[in-house]
């Protein structure tokens, strides 16, 4: 059975950093993409970034790059998301999610999700 | 970006069918895809690549569409159907959503 499984999450004051963590198992994590997936309260869902499946190829939204980062340890099949320079805009609840084996980057499996919360 | 239009909400009765659309701001060929979410819960994978259902997800779903238009159809509704339903595209970064449709029922 594949499981995603997010990790900290937490209450951040602007401008403050936080990394998240999704172990991955019931698969084989260094076969496929991956990718990180937001929905702000009350919103709808927005993709954040990906990575390739041995992290040679990462890809943001505009509104993130330069702050996020997402990386990979498939020996450890976990994969992360490094987070800078917070803003209250970032407030969300973050869905680790898994993309197709056919790569036309649907996502196929997601996690239960983890909350950040930029406030001061 | 490719932007995608979804009403915002439908009320249907149960045992109806109800078609939920979607309108892409430029052409996705097929690359459109369409996902459950209900209260408190992760977004589900329906369908991919505009038409194709997915492992385990019950016949009643299915879904149409190519270019600019597409549509989600349950035929017939159940109380458990009761959810948002987002489109997706995978044509062109960035990969967006539509804002989804809320399922109500009548």
């Amino acid at each position: 059975e594949v499981q995603l499984v997010e990790s900290g999450g937490g209450l951040v004051q602007p401008g403050r950093s936080l990394k998240l963590s999704c172990a991955a198992s019931g698969f084989t994590f260094s076969d496929y993409n991956m990718a990180w997936v937001r929905q702000a309260p009350k919103k709808g869902l927005e993709w954040v970034a990906t990575i390739s499946y041995d992290g040679s190829s990462t890809y943001y939204r505009d509104s993130v790059k330069g702050r996020f980062t997402i990386s990979r340890d498939n020996a450890k099949s976990t994969l992360y998301l490094q987070m800078d320079s917070l803003r209250s805009e970032d407030t969300a609840t973050y869905y680790c999610a898994r993309h197709d084996a056919t790569v036309v980057y649907y996502f196929d499996y997601w996690g239960q999700g983890v909350m950040v919360t930029v406030s001061s | 970006d490719t932007v995608l239009t979804q009403s915002p909400a439908l009320a249907v009765s149960l045992g109806q069918r109800v078609t939920i659309s979607c309108r892409a701001s430029k052409s996705v060929s097929t690359y459109m895809h369409w996902y459950q979410q209900k209260s408190g819960q992760q977004p589900k994978l329906l369908i991919y690549s505009a038409s194709n259902l997915e492992s385990g997800v019950p016949s009643r779903f299915s879904g149409s569409g190519s270019g600019t238009d597409f549509t989600l159809t349950i035929d017939p509704v159940e109380a458990d159907d009761i959810a948002n339903y987002y489109c997706q595209q995978s044509n062109e970064l960035p990969f967006t959503f539509g804002s989804g449709t809320k399922l109500e029922i009548k």
